[in-house]
């Protein structure tokens, strides 16, 4: 079993429309949870983190952690043709600058 | 203020060749990771320098790697001799010492391996 499951996608939503991308994982040690955000031949940019479960919210984005489903999810509301990217999911036992364990990745398209 | 750099940006070499990858992390950031994302899956660990340190080199894949980063400065990254399976696109990313928790990658250096 993957440490980190995460649709590949890709996932495509009309502009102003919810998106939802999860991630499941089995190991009970993590702690910190982060979304990263690919744009196109870029690396990976730090979109939010939690530190263990509930939500965060920033702007449009919100991101929840349910520890006892083993379930991470991140929201963007009012979605943009700027938003296409691909969205990470990753994890950390200890420290958010640790080893991280990343999903695959969902590819995320926003039709204009 | 730079941002991390990579280069090459994309290197095609063929099996049995070396290659060198370097990275320049941000300026003043103690803490610079190597990963590996192999095509169809997973953004992947390498290591961890601390400085000159090498932190944790737990997700190297085998010995014809071989990290270095000179003066806790920039790292380099060398492959020899090269396989097929070692393509990929190889990220580095850098944090200050008392790190917010958020890593800094670079745009990467895609390897072919032929």
């Amino acid at each position: 079993q993957k440490e980190v499951e995460q649709d590949p996608g890709p996932l495509s939503v009309p502009e102003g429309a919810i998106v939802s991308l999860n991630c499941t994982y089995s190991n009970s040690a993590f702690q910190y949870f982060m979304w990263y955000r690919q744009y196109s031949r870029k690396g990976p940019e730090l979109l939010m983190y939690t530190y263990s479960s509930g939500n965060k919210e920033d702007g449009r984005f919100t991101a929840q952690v349910d520890k006892s489903s083993k379930y991470i999810s991140l929201f963007i509301r009012d979605s943009q043709p700027s938003d296409s990217a691909t969205y990470l999911c990753a994890m950390t036992p200890r420290n958010r600058d640790d080893k991280i364990i990343f999903g695959k990745g969902t590819r995320l398209h926003i039709l204009p | 203020e730079a941002g991390v750099t990579q280069f090459p940006s994309h290197s095609v070499i063929e099996k049995g060749q070396t290659v060198t990858l370097r990275c320049d992390p941000i300026s003043g950031h103690d803490n610079l990771y190597w990963y590996r994302r192999v095509m169809g899956k997973e953004i992947k660990f390498l290591l961890h320098f601390v400085k000159e340190s090498k932190q944790d080199e737990s997700g190297m894949p085998n010995n014809r790697f071989l990290a270095e980063r000179t003066g806790g400065t920039y790292s380099t990254l060398k492959v020899q001799p090269a396989e097929l399976e070692d393509s990929g696109v190889y990220f580095c990313a850098s944090s200050p010492q008392r790190s917010t928790g958020e890593l800094f990658f670079g745009e990467g250096s895609r390897l072919t391996v032929l």
